[in-house]
Parts: structure tokens; sequence; C-alpha cells
């Protein structure tokens, strides 16, 4: 299995562009998430999926940001209209069997 | 997260010699996690932990949760430069699995 997968890797754009993170996780996995690591805050929850529905968005920061899952092998993460202070490392993570969250490489985002 | 307290917050060692990280919850753990990130790169998934007094290892690598359920430590047994990075802790206070993580031990090791 290739682990879970995001894209881009890294994301560079202005402020108030709209801004979508992609995520693939592990077939099978019937647990997804994202987080978002900053220096300041370290790593933080923003929402997470079990089985496509969302169960948990109350670390969403703001409305500007939402999460969709489609299907069990597609998650988005989008930020409208972005700023500067959303600048972070948002990774995704998959899991089942309560064994370890597998987690993405990140996208590191920076917004000027 | 202010529920999970790491310390400490940064670890400079010798090559060779043994370490130990630790992880507080203000709150009875449902299950522990442990892992390792190098900068730039994803979490590494360690060991997870869920019952109180267990102990797991991965090469030279312990980990424990106490009887309480409250605390994990992380011990490097002769450590090697390999070993650097930032060590998170994670806690599942739950069955949903949704982890809350500590601020991270950054560890370096020097040769």
């Amino acid at each position: 299995d290739a682990g879970v997968i995001q894209s881009p890797r890294h994301e560079v754009t202005e402020m108030g562009q709209e801004v979508t993170l992609r995520c693939k996780p592990i077939s099978g996995h019937d647990y997804l998430f994202w987080y978002r690591q900053t220096m300041m805050r370290g790593l933080e929850l923003l929402i997470y999926f079990n089985n496509n529905v969302p169960i948990d968005d109350s670390g969403m920061p703001e409305d500007r940001f939402s999460a969709k899952m489609p299907n069990a092998s597609f998650s988005t993460l989008k930020i409208q209209p972005s700023e500067p202070r959303d600048s972070a490392v948002y990774f995704c993570a998959s899991t089942r069997d309560r064994k370890g969250a597998f987690f993405g490489q990140g996208t590191r985002l920076t917004v000027v | 997260s202010q529920e999970l307290e790491q310390s400490p917050q940064s670890l400079i060692v010798q090559e060779g010699k043994n370490l130990t990280i630790n992880c507080t919850s203000s709150k009875t753990l449902y299950g522990l996690y442990w892992y390792k990130q190098k900068y730039g790169e994803g979490l590494i998934f360690l060991m997870m932990l869920q019952k109180g007094g267990e102990e797991k290892s991965h090469e030279k690598i312990t980990a424990k949760l106490d009887e309480k359920k409250q605390q994990s430590s992380l011990h490097i047994t002769a450590s090697q430069p390999s070993h650097a990075g930032i060590y998170l802790c994670g806690a599942a206070y739950n069955a949903g699995n949704m982890l809350t993580f500590g601020g991270g031990t950054r560890l370096m090791v020097k040769p």
C-alpha cells in the first residue's frame, strides 16, 4: 500500500485565494483525520470522518474552512478565502481498528 | 493541548546515552500513541498502549503506560543519531479514536 497520499506537498498562494488540499487515505481505513501543525500551536485536530461522515468538526477554526469526503478514497480540505495566519502544515491521517493512525507527508501551505 | 503535557520540550543527548520522554494526561486515557516526526515529514507511528501497566518495545525504544492510564513514558536505550526528531504522544479519550496531541519533544543526538 502506498500509504496516505496528500497533494500538493507545497502550496503558496496569495491572501484571499481559495486553497484546496487533497487526501487519499489507505484503502480499507474507515477513519480519516485532518490535522494542522504550527510552531505556536503544535498539532491540532481540525475534523475527522468515520465511514465518510463528518463526526466532529469542532476543531475547524472558522467558516472559511470546510472539509468533504465524497467517498472512502478521497477527502478535501478547503480554505476560502485564505489568510496569512492559515500558513501551516496540514496533515491527513487514516486508521482502522484503533491501532494507530497513519499520516500522510503533509501539505505545507504558505499564504502571502 | 493542555490536556496532554509532554516533557521535556527539547532534549540534547550524547550518542550512546539513554533518555526518557514523558507524556501526562489530565484525564484517563482510552489509548496512548507514540509517534516520531522528522522535519518536513509526516508522523511515523511507533507504538500504541491501551492497558494500564502495559509496556511495549520496538528495537531500542520502550514505552510504558502507568496503571492509572494517565501517564506514559518513552525510553530510548543507547541513543543514536537516527533517533533524532520530534516525538509526539497522542491521546485517545474514547473509542472513536480522535487523537489529541502533546506539544512534542525535540530530540537531538550528538555523535
